[in-house]
């Protein structure tokens, strides 16, 4: 398996600017979870999904930011609109919700708000 | 809510040198741990796991951590440093029952001298 696939790598948009960062996890995991790394804040969680339902998302920082998971193998998280502290690494991860397993992380996406 | 403390930010190791990163958590039951890894732009690798049993347990890259109930910490170990070890390290917790939603350590810099 490629492993969890994020796009794109990098991300500069100026403030006010639609962001949609994607993500494909590897086949047959069921959770799927989105993070902020941030040198402020380290890393966070932001929203977690099971079978493509949002178990929870209280790490959404605000209204601005929504998380989409149509099918098994793709999510999005939007920013809409955008604005310089959104700057951050964001990392995808998954894995199987069953059993004791990791969760396998992406490379992430840097994104830049201007 | 539970929490990870990684009290050292950076710590510098000689090549060859013995190296120990600390981590303890809160939380009320006994969690799952790990420790990953993250290069320079690069995502998080694991490196090892704890579920339960035997608590020295072993991981990639001849690192290994101890699980110490009674002080809450699950610090990680290496015997030899190798110049390539150097990145940054990071603890993660999450509870038995709540998949992989993990909370993460603030992380630890290990920087290795030739």
């Amino acid at each position: 398996d490629a492993g969890v696939i994020q796009s794109p790598r990098h991300e500069v948009t100026e403030m006010g600017q639609e962001v949609t960062l994607r993500c494909k996890p590897i086949s047959g995991h069921n959770s799927l979870f989105w993070y902020r790394q941030t040198m402020m804040r380290g890393l966070e969680l932001l929203i977690y999904f099971n079978n493509n339902v949002p178990i929870d998302d209280s790490g959404m920082p605000e209204d601005r930011f929504s998380a989409k998971m149509p099918n098994a193998s793709f999510s999005t998280l939007k920013i809409q609109p955008s604005e310089p502290r959104d700057s951050a690494v964001y990392f995808c991860a998954s894995s199987l919700r069953t059993g004791n397993t990791e969760a396998f992380f992406g490379q992430g996406t840097r994104l830049t708000v201007v | 809510a539970q929490s990870v403390t990684q009290p050292d930010i950076h710590i510098t190791v000689s090549e060859g040198a013995s190296l120990e990163l600390r981590c303890n958590y809160s939380y009320g039951a006994t969690p799952y741990l790990f420790w990953y890894v993250q290069s320079p732009g690069q995502g998080l690798q694991l490196l090892l796991k704890y579920f339960s049993g035997d608590t020295l347990v072993q991981g990639i890259k001849g690192f290994e951590a101890e699980f110490k109930r009674s002080q809450s910490s699950f610090n990680l170990r290496k015997p030899s440093v190798h110049w390539s070890d150097a990145a940054e390290y990071f603890c993660a917790v999450t509870p038995y029952n709540a998949g992989n939603m993990l909370t993460f350590g603030g992380g630890t810099r290990l920087m290795v001298k030739p």
